[in-house]
């Protein structure tokens, strides 16, 4: 059964501090990374799908790169915002459906 | 208009009341996934169906029973369940089914919650 771990579990940061969070996953059966954005009572959102050993993804102030070699991924968000407060999940495919972490939950506070 | 959308919202049964569950996507997609989200547990795959044929069954108890009358549509028909059983049912749709093997995004509802008193 693949593991996937994700820390820290939740994190304070105060509007305009810039922060990073893991996904550490076994590097063997590795296919692709995702990495989903979940607000509370909302649905959890696609942020990227990473295949490639130092793959970059980008999308406004939050990127993400991925070791596979390794097996880590980072996620960054430059600048934190309010609305960045929700919990980031990372799940993994490989030779089973998508595995997901339990998630890290940002609070940003203004 | 959200692209997948789960009904009810919330929901609250005794021990042994049957309800079911309701997951429709209009995004003409041919695969549809239940998950399980517990208190403190990562996301657990429940069943997934492509092109409305079961092709993922983890081990889940029988009190749970899908059902996916179309590629539109999906249902998890509940009965006889336990209070271990409470809570965030997530539905959820991809364009194909890749057996895990695939780069393909998953689009989620916004979740059942079931209380089961």
């Amino acid at each position: 059964i693949l593991n996937v771990e994700q820390s820290p579990q939740s994190l304070h940061v105060q509007e305009g501090d810039s922060t990073n969070f893991t996904c550490s996953f076994p590097s063997s059966n590795f296919y692709a990374l995702h990495w989903y954005r979940w607000e509370t009572a909302k649905s959890p959102e696609a942020l990227f799908v990473m295949t490639l050993n130092g793959d970059e993804k980008k999308k406004g102030r939050i990127s993400a790169t991925l070791n596979t070699k390794e097996g880590y991924s980072y996620l960054y968000i430059k600048g934190s915002q309010p609305e960045d407060s929700a919990t980031y999940l990372c799940a993994l495919s490989g030779n089973t459906p998508l595995v997901f972490g339990k998630g890290t939950r940002l609070s940003v506070i203004a | 208009e959200t692209g997948v959308t789960q009904t009810p919202r919330h929901l609250v049964m005794g021990m042994t009341n049957k309800k079911s569950l309701k997951c429709e996507q209009h995004l003409g997609h041919n695969a549809m996934y239940w998950y399980k989200q517990s208190a403190k547990k990562p996301l657990e795959l429940m069943f997934v169906y492509s092109l409305e044929e079961r092709v993922e069954n983890n081990s889940v108890p029988s009190r749970f029973s899908p059902e996916c009358p179309n590629s539109s549509h999906l249902f998890l028909h509940l009965h006889t369940l336990q209070p271990e059983d409470s809570a965030l049912y997530l539905c959820a749709s991809s364009q194909d089914w890749s057996g895990g093997w695939g780069t393909g995004e998953l689009f989620f509802g916004e979740g059942s919650r079931l209380t089961v008193l």
